[in-house]
């Protein structure tokens, strides 16, 4: 248990309904990552914070996609209109911003299947 | 598509030692990180190379070379335990780029 927590664990949803996930981070950490991985993959980087700003976001990731992290605390990822294609997991991760620690600590990411 | 290439998979016995290599493409490189994941896991940090040479952290070290744009992973010892896939991934300043991942199999 690396301290990040992801809620809920597991997702099944209809093609077309919203989908929203959430991800409590390490307290002290103020940047925070989205991710998403599919089987047989690599993690791949969907957004980034720091603090409360939303800093990057994938030109990957469609406007379906959107992600908060209002307050620099817990973040939520929400998926409008999902589509057979987001069938995923979907892992957050969060990291000091210390140029002597490169280590992002990850939950145990959201699985989301849309049938 | 990925900008690192790594084997998709390593097959080793018990007690023997394997390197899983790494290229990546230097756009955007600040240094080269290490994960593994186990089934049904997360990806948890193993080491990182910010400058070339060598970093040694118990039975893993991992090594960089800026120049050929390449490093690996070295896992000495193996155990069963060490069976799950490994991911390198650049650091571009702050996001992770992952590589596919090598998955190693450890026989007994």
């Amino acid at each position: 248990d690396t301290g990040v927590s992801q809620n809920p664990r597991h997702k099944i949803t209809k093609r077309g309904q919203n989908v929203t996930f959430r991800c409590d981070p390490i307290s002290e950490h103020n940047r925070l990552y989205w991710y998403r991985q599919t089987l047989g993959q690599g993690p791949e980087f969907l957004t980034y914070f720091q603090n409360e700003a939303q800093l990057e976001k994938s030109r990957l990731l469609s406007d379906r996609f959107s992600a908060e992290r209002p307050k620099g605390s817990f973040s939520t990822l929400e998926i409008q209109r999902t589509e057979q294609g987001d069938s995923a997991m979907y892992l957050c991760a969060s990291s000091l911003e210390n140029r002597e620690d490169y280590e992002q600590y990850f939950g145990p990411g959201t699985r989301l299947t849309v049938t | 598509g990925q900008s690192l290439e790594q084997p998709s998979e390593v097959t080793a016995v018990e007690g023997a030692i394997v390197q899983i290599n790494c290229t990546y493409q230097t756009s955007g490189f600040y240094g080269l990180s290490w994960y593994q994941q186990h089934d049904g896991g997360a990806p948890t940090f193993l080491s990182y190379n910010g400058l070339d040479g060598l970093e040694e952290t118990g039975r893993f070290s991992s090594f960089l070379s800026r120049s050929d744009s390449y490093g690996y992973l070295l896992l000495q010892e193996l155990q069963m335990k060490d069976s799950a896939s490994y991911f390198c991934a650049k650091d571009s300043s702050y996001k992770l780029i992952f590589g596919s991942g090598t998955r190693l199999l450890v026989r007994p």
